[in-house]
């Protein structure tokens, strides 16, 4: 087990107001991931990192920012969530850098709904 | 660009019918290739994977055979239970020069609802 933990798993929030959601990992792992799930889409990228203070854009990443100031943690922030944020939060982790033979290791996911 | 394409659902069985989820890839190079099962309110886990062709990758009575040819790597089931209900993502992590930080791209997912 990777140790992963999200953080809320749920949340109900207000249009306009910002949301931190929070991914910690307990095995020094060095590439985190942060995906959204949203029904007919798939799982979608917004964010991921390779390291500490080392961040980059996914596929979906406006209206979101992400930071990394420790390895263990990768946080999502919704600047000023909107309607269309509302979806299922997946992070992610590898558990062998830089090598395509291995696959991700997800959380359990944060259920976010923007009212 | 790299990209995944799986059958879309739902897909409905009966107890012990057969399963086969398609799953086709496009992709520079060659992949590695992943199977995801999220089960009801929980996260996606890794169900099988193949990392070259013609790798045979299974796991709790499913399979899929990388197929480079067809640029497939489909999902089957002998005897599906009630218990396989669930979805299913084909992924993929491309390799070498070019690939993003081994950015794993997925396809929408299958529903399967399996009924006794």
């Amino acid at each position: 087990d990777a140790g992963i933990t999200q953080s809320p798993r749920h949340k109900v929030t207000e249009t306009g107001t910002p949301v931190t959601l929070r991914c910690h990992q307990t095995e020094n792992h060095r590439y985190m991931y942060w995906y959204r799930q949203d029904p007919g889409h798939g799982l979608r990228l917004i964010h991921y990192s390779y390291g500490v203070k080392d961040t980059d854009k996914g596929e979906v990443s406006d209206g979101y920012s992400v930071s990394r100031s420790k390895t263990e943690d990768f946080l999502l922030t919704l600047e000023s969530a909107t309607s269309s944020q509302t979806s299922v939060y997946f992070c992610a982790i590898r558990e062998r850098t830089e090598d395509p033979r291995y696959g991700y290791t997800f959380g359990s996911g944060t259920r976010l709904t923007v009212v | 660009g790299d990209s995944v394409t799986q059958m879309e659902g739902p897909v409905t069985l009966s107890e012990e019918a057969f399963l086969t989820i398609n799953c086709t890839y496009t992709a520079t190079g060659y992949p590695s290739l992943f199977w995801y099962v999220q089960y009801p309110g929980e996260g996606l886990q890794l169900l099988l994977k193949a990392t070259k062709a013609d790798d045979k990758g299974s796991n709790k009575g499913f399979e899929a055979t990388y197929r480079k040819e067809t640029t497939s790597f489909h999902l089957e089931k002998g005897s599906v239970q009630v218990s396989d209900s669930a979805v299913y993502f084909c992924a993929l992590i491309p390799h070498g020069r070019g690939s993003t930080l081994g950015r794993l791209y997925f396809g929408r997912g299958t529903q399967l609802t399996v009924w006794p």
